[in-house]
């Protein structure tokens, strides 16, 4: 069973480009949380998903930042006009069902802005 | 929610057990007490969970005190692959979504 996919592990982008992260969850589950880690600090929740409903979006920025976990296919961290503030580590883990599930984590995408 | 409070850091000589404290005074009674390590350059990983008994697993051993506002993880013997930063999480039992509070976590040190 392959655990929780995130790809690309490494994307560059320069000041003003899009983000574009994404996460596909172990099998068989149906909810995905995003977390960032920015450098030398402790994760940091952003966002919960189930499918095709974002349930708690309380950790995201409210500007620039969005997630998705469609019907079919991964979920998406998208980050628009990304800024250099926005370098760090996303890391996305997945959940059978939530209230004590384990949360199974990704190896993260390191996200660096030139 | 409830806050836990951990040391920055600790050494460890391979073999030998390490014990890892976090009070965590402000508990409710339905937190459960969760804790996930996060080795270098990797996603953090489910260690061990427990509501008041102790709890053990292959990996290590959670002792909760009797009042609940501490806890122990229990590593019996640090090997170097143990070298990681813990985490000790607070998660309600009925938490609408889950989502994990890490705090600054302790950094675990094995010297050979």
């Amino acid at each position: 069973n392959a655990g929780v996919m995130q790809n690309p592990r490494h994307l560059v982008r320069r000041r003003g480009q899009e983000a574009r992260l994404r996460c596909s969850p172990m099998k068989g589950h149906s909810h995905v949380y995003w977390y960032r880690q920015l450098p030398e600090e402790g994760l940091k929740f952003m966002v919960y998903l189930q499918k095709e409903n974002i349930i708690d979006e309380s950790g995201m920025p409210k500007e620039r930042f969005s997630a998705e976990f469609p019907k079919e296919g991964p979920s998406i961290l998208r980050i628009q006009q990304v800024v250099r503030g926005d370098s760090a580590a996303y890391f996305c883990a997945s959940s059978v069902r939530f209230s004590q599930e384990t949360q199974y984590f990704g190896p993260g995408t390191r996200l660096l802005v030139l | 929610d409830a806050k836990t409070t951990q040391p920055n850091s600790m050494e460890s000589n391979e073999e030998e057990p390490v014990h890892l404290p976090c009070n965590h005074s402000t508990i409710s009674g339905t937190d459960y007490i969760h804790w996930y390590r996060q080795l270098p350059s990797q996603g953090p990983e489910y260690v061990i969970h427990g509501l008041t008994s102790n709890v053990n697993n292959r990996m290590a051993s959670l002792a909760i005190a009797e009042d609940r506002k501490s806890s122990t993880l229990i590593l019996h013997r640090a090997t170097l692959r143990d070298a990681a930063v813990y985490y000790c999480i607070l998660i309600p039992v009925a938490a609408a979504g889950n989502k994990l509070t890490f705090g600054g976590g302790t950094r675990v040190l094995v010297k050979p």
